[in-house]
């Protein structure tokens, strides 16, 4: 079975600086890994995707992840926080079998001071 | 185009009532998904559609919930005798085909809270 661990329910940084959310992965097959986003009272926005190929994901609003098989890490980072980055971030592990149906982290709500 | 779109976006009922909570995916998609969001559980898959084939319902957490999608387009969930920890964000996604990595997109969301 498939399961998502997220490091640190909460992260804060200030604006400017990097921002590194963790999520790690159990999978007993290649993974498909998954990053989405949730402001306020909105539903989920899809960040980047790894299903096969190029480790190094770049996604939207200058977030990427990189898959690491070794470390079965998919931490999410960008480089300088915005103040409109503050939201929740998911990750997520596609279930194995012949549905697409998403096992989701627990979320990391990240603060972005000024 | 329009995105997935839910109704209503807030309901407050009482314990026992029932409730449906309805879903209108992005045209075209076939796969349709259902998952809660609340405070203890986090966000958990409930039911996903795919084209005419039988619905996985591994995620329903009792027979109280139900879901059904006619014409392979809008969903309904109804939760029967709702009870107060259903008080959740019932989130519905959609995406091409179910099959093949395809991004789910979500909609807003349906905020119930049962007194």
């Amino acid at each position: 079975a498939q399961s998502v661990t997220q490091l640190g329910s909460h992260v804060s940084v200030s604006e400017g600086a990097l921002v590194l959310l963790r999520c790690n992965y159990s999978s007993s097959v290649p993974p498909y890994l998954f990053w989405y986003v949730q402001y306020p009272n909105q539903g989920l926005q899809l960040l980047l995707k790894y299903t096969t190929g190029a480790t190094l994901v770049k996604g939207i609003n200058g977030f990427e992840a990189e898959f690491k098989k070794s470390e079965t890490s998919f931490h999410l980072t960008k480089p300088s926080a915005h103040m409109s980055d503050a939201a929740e971030y998911f990750c997520a592990v596609m279930a194995a079998g012949n549905t697409d149906k998403l096992i989701f982290g627990t979320g990391t709500r990240l603060q972005v001071f000024p | 185009g329009a995105g997935v779109s839910q109704s209503p976006s807030n309901k407050v009922t009482e314990k026992g009532k029932d409730v449906e909570l309805r879903c209108d995916p992005i045209s075209g998609h076939t796969a349709l998904y259902w998952y809660r969001q609340s405070l203890g559980q986090g966000l958990e898959f409930l039911i996903y559609f795919q084209g005419n084939s039988a619905p996985d319902k591994s995620g329903l957490p009792s027979d109280r919930f139900s879901a059904e999608r006619t014409g392979g387009s809008v969903s309904t969930l109804t939760i029967q005798r709702t009870q107060q920890e259903d008080s959740a964000v019932y989130l519905c996604a959609s995406s091409l085909d179910g099959r093949n990595q395809e991004t789910q997109y979500f909609g807003p969301g349906t905020r119930l809270l049962v007194l």
